[in-house]
């Protein structure tokens, strides 16, 4: 069945320095992927929408310049948080539509990726 | 412009009680309605939705929904709580209807779900 996965589930990483995220849309394809993040004990909240071969639309507030998505092929979408900081610590989860699928039109979550920055 | 409001952040039930999350939405145009559950730690499961047809929407785990446009709600309902129910529960909407493209939720806060022994 459709599935997206996310990888890694957990990374722990050092102040300054960069981890990417990868969001993989497995059986099927997405144009259109999306990047939340959720603070413990609350909503998700959108990050950006990644587009397949275009730039990513940031939701306001989101630095776009810190949180890097790139949209190389119909399958993967990663999130590269840049010059991290303990405050970009978080938990986050990727999600893809899948349209005219076998349980009709559905959108899909990732298992999540945990960032931890010491 | 779409939003989700979920009343109550914490519900509990006693096991083999009713499971009663409220949800109501506001849309500008027909929404698809989602309920998705999340445990600890965990990403996001998708229990039920609404897209179109029928306005009650049967799901996993025993849960159901009743999509009700006059009074813009979408409860998710189980008739008996087991305990491993207890979660996190989020409402989701996003803008549905003829020649729409699945994009962004808009999320409710969410319900913790306690079920008591």
């Amino acid at each position: 069945g459709a599935v997206v996965s996310q990888h890694p589930s957990r990374v722990i990483c050092k102040s300054g320095t960069s981890v990417k995220i990868e969001c993989r849309s497995l059986d099927f394809q997405a144009t259109t992927m999306f990047w939340y993040r959720q603070f413990p004990k609350q909503s998700l909240m959108l990050m950006a929408t990644s587009n397949e071969g275009s730039k990513a639309t940031y939701e306001q507030g989101v630095e776009k310049d810190k949180f890097l998505i790139n949209h190389a092929s119909l399958t993967l979408s990663t999130l590269t948080v840049t010059s991290a900081h303990p405050e970009d610590s978080s938990f986050y989860i990727c999600s893809a539509p899948l349209q005219g699928g076998p349980s009709g039109n559905t959108i899909y979550f990732g298992e999540g990726s945990w960032l931890t920055v010491v | 412009a779409q939003s989700v409001t979920q009343l109550g952040s914490h519900v509990s039930v006693s096991e083999g009680a009713l499971v009663l999350l409220r949800c109501n939405y506001s849309s500008s145009v027909p929404p698809y309605l989602f309920w998705y559950v999340q445990y600890p730690n965990q990403g996001l499961q998708l229990l039920l939705k609404y897209t179109t047809g029928a306005t009650l929407v049967k799901g996993i785990n025993g849960f159901e929904a009743e999509f009700k446009k006059s009074e813009t709600s979408f409860h998710l309902t189980k008739p008996s709580a087991h305990m491993s129910d207890a979660a996190e529960y989020f409402c989701a909407v996003t803008p549905g209807g003829r020649g729409s493209t699945l994009g962004r939720l808009y999320f409710g806060r969410g319900t913790q779900l306690t079920v008591w022994p």
